[in-house]
Order: structure tokens, then C-alpha cells, then sequence
């Protein structure tokens, strides 16, 4: 079946450092990728759609100049939370649907996420 | 904007009771799926309705799509330890490249 990497999985970084996650899908290709967040406990808030070869499109209240992403290839899109503070700790993932199989009902296929932590 | 309404949002229950999770919303939705996701990792996908009134069964899981195609429902008939996790549910439009709006989830906790 369809699988979506995302690397890496655990990431600690000081306060003002930048961070890159990597999101892949291995088996299938991706003109679009979405990227959300989540707090403990909490559900999935999506940040920015991500399209191969075209900027982001950001939901509102995302710092597109903050959490910057590039869709170079229809495998792969980084996230970069640039000048990171504690408060960007959270959990970051990924999803991807199957560039061959896009219909409405096709399902996401996620990342296993990204555990950001900023000291 | 579309919004879902997903209740309740926490459960918790004993090994053996049944429970119903509901998804809510005043938009109508072209497919509605139900993710169930552990601690640390990513949503997995359950199961996904697409045609008003569906029904569909995965195990001790039932799964129905309202009529309206507005909102869905999740019961688990005889709740296990291992059905712990949290529950999403998202719906989808028939546009290619959207992305799907989620529930604010249910964490449900079965002890045994």
C-alpha cells in the first residue's frame, strides 16, 4: 500500500535554531502534500497545502515566513520552522494523496510525525 | 469554512461496554473518513463513507454515513483494551488537492 515517510521522527533544538522535516511518499506520487499540527490530545490542525513545483498555500494564522515549505518533487516536501521558539514545540505531520488514484473519496496517507521540541 | 463537530471528546469505559462517537456538521461532505491514532505516531485510516446512508462494518466496528451526508457515527460493540486511542473523524470534498477537515477528535481510554 501507499506509504508516506516522514523524517525525522524525534527532534530536540535550541530556541532560535532552525529545523527541516522531510516528508516522502515512497510508492506513489504527490502533487499535493498538507502538513498539520497537533497538541496533545488535541486533533489535526492543518498548517499549508503544499504544491510540487508552486508556492504553499497557508491557512490563515500560519507564518508562511516562519514554516516554510518546498515541494520540489512530486515525492518529497520539507517543512522548515525557521528561528524556532518553544512555543512552535509540537507534533508535526504529513499526508499525501495518491497522485494516480485521486478521487474525492481517496483516503490521506500520513507521515508517522515529527516530535518537535524547542528548549 | 466548513467545520465538524465530533463528540463526545473524552470516553472512558470499561472492557465490554459499547460506545457511540458522533461527527457533526452543517456542511455536506463528499466522503467522511474515521482515522484512529496512537500516541506518537500517525492517523490511520479506518474506514472511508461516501454515499448517503452507508453503512459499513469493521469488526466489532460499525460506521454510518448520515443521509444528509452531513454527519456520521462510529460504534464499537463490546469495547477492548486495545481499541484505546484517539478517533477522528474527517470529511473530504470532491475537489482534488484539498485537503480533509477534521473533528477535534474523541480520546478513548478502555480499561480492563
Amino acid at each position: 500500500g501507499a506509504v508516506v515517510s516522514q523524517h525525522p521522527s524525534r527532534v530536540i533544538c535550541k530556541s532560535g535554531t532552525s529545523v527541516k522535516i522531510e516528508c516522502r511518499s515512497l510508492d506513489f506520487q504527490a502533487t499535493t502534500m498538507f502538513w498539520y499540527r497537533q497538541f496533545p490530545k488535541q486533533s489535526l490542525m492543518l498548517m499549508a497545502t503544499s504544491n510540487e513545483g508552486s508556492k504553499a498555500t497557508y491557512e490563515q494564522g500560519v507564518e508562511k515566513d516562519k514554516f516554510l515549505i518546498n515541494h520540489a518533487s512530486l515525492t518529497l516536501s520539507t517543512l522548515t520552522v525557521t528561528s524556532a521558539h518553544p512555543e512552535d514545540s509540537s507534533f508535526y505531520i504529513c499526508s499525501a494523496r495518491d497522485f494516480g488514484r485521486v478521487t474525492y473519496n481517496s483516503p490521506l496517507h500520513f507521515g508517522n510525525g515529527t516530535r518537535l521540541t524547542v528548549t | 469554512t466548513q467545520l465538524l463537530e465530533q463528540s463526545p471528546q473524552f470516553l472512558s469505559i470499561q472492557e465490554g461496554e459499547n460506545l457511540t462517537v458522533y461527527c457533526n456538521s452543517s456542511s455536506v461532505f463528499s466522503s467522511l473518513q474515521w482515522y484512529r491514532q496512537e500516541p506518537g505516531e500517525g492517523p490511520v485510516l479506518l474506514v472511508t463513507v461516501v454515499t448517503g446512508g452507508e453503512v459499513k462494518k469493521l469488526k466489532r466496528l460499525t460506521f454510518q454515513f448520515g443521509d444528509a451526508r452531513k454527519d456520521s457515527s462510529l460504534h464499537i460493540t463490546a469495547a477492548q483494551p486495545g481499541d484505546t486511542g484517539l478517533y477522528l473523524c474527517a470529511g473530504g470534498s470532491n475537489q482534488a488537492g484539498t485537503a480533509l477537515i477534521f473533528g477535534k477528535g474523541t480520546t478513548l481510554s478502555v480499561s480492563s
